[in-house]
């Protein structure tokens, strides 16, 4: 159990650019989440996958936001046309089916400039 | 909607000196409540799940308990590396999702 690893663990990115983030899970979790987390805040949930099916999406999620997890194994995050308000950590979760505890990973941080 | 308020926000203590933080929430059907841990810069580590009124759970310095409508993380003797923010989440039986709704923490400063 290597845990789960996200990449980059830092990005700085021009506002109006695209990025993307990855996540690798514990590879016998099937459940996948992605929250965001800004300062002084709770994690907030974006999306969530069981395998490779995208089950539901947080209305926080706008159009600008996409989630991928093909094959049901790594998932990427990506954000077109990158806003200020984007700036946070983008935190990736994993989890087997019986059990709602989310294992997370360290994060990547996000500021838009 | 569901809702998980902590307080204090923030918590300063001398080594030692022990205290408590709450965790309330407004849930229907509860599946769970969680406590995390959160280092500077990095994702938030699991510490309990609690899943009925009266359970308690332990590791080492801190206990955490469970009513019908607020949790406590009580921290005993309190050591410098404790110091992190607490985040409290409930996840309820409802909904496909399964997802967990956090608070917004509580900062933790131990002195030495």
């Amino acid at each position: 159990d290597t845990g789960v690893s996200q990449n980059p663990r830092h990005k700085i990115t021009k506002r109006g650019q695209n990025v993307t983030f990855r996540c690798d899970p514990i590879s016998e979790h099937n459940r996948l989440y992605w929250y965001r987390q800004t300062l002084g805040q709770g994690p907030e949930f974006l999306t969530y996958f069981q395998n490779e099916a995208q089950l539901e999406k947080s209305r926080l999620l706008s159009d600008r936001f996409s989630a991928e997890r093909p094959k049901g194994s790594f998932s990427t995050l990506e954000i077109q046309r990158t806003e200020q308000g984007d700036s946070a950590m983008y935190l990736c979760a994993s989890t087997p089916d019986t059990s709602p505890r989310l294992s997370f990973g360290s994060g990547t941080r996000l500021t838009v400039v | 909607e569901d809702q998980v308020t902590q307080s204090p926000e923030a918590l300063r203590l001398q080594e030692g000196e022990s205290s408590s933080l709450n965790c309330s929430y407004t849930v229907s059907g509860l599946r769970g409540l969680f406590w995390y841990r959160q280092d500077p810069g990095k994702g938030p580590e699991f510490l309990f799940t609690l899943y009925s009124a009266g359970e308690e759970k332990e590791k080492e310095r801190l206990k955490a308990t469970l009513t019908k409508k607020e949790s406590f993380l009580h921290i005993t003797a309190p050591k410098p590396e404790d110091s992190a923010t607490y985040l409290c989440a409930v996840a309820q039986f409802s909904g496909s999702a399964r997802q967990l709704t956090f608070g917004s923490g509580t900062q933790l400063t131990v002195l030495p």
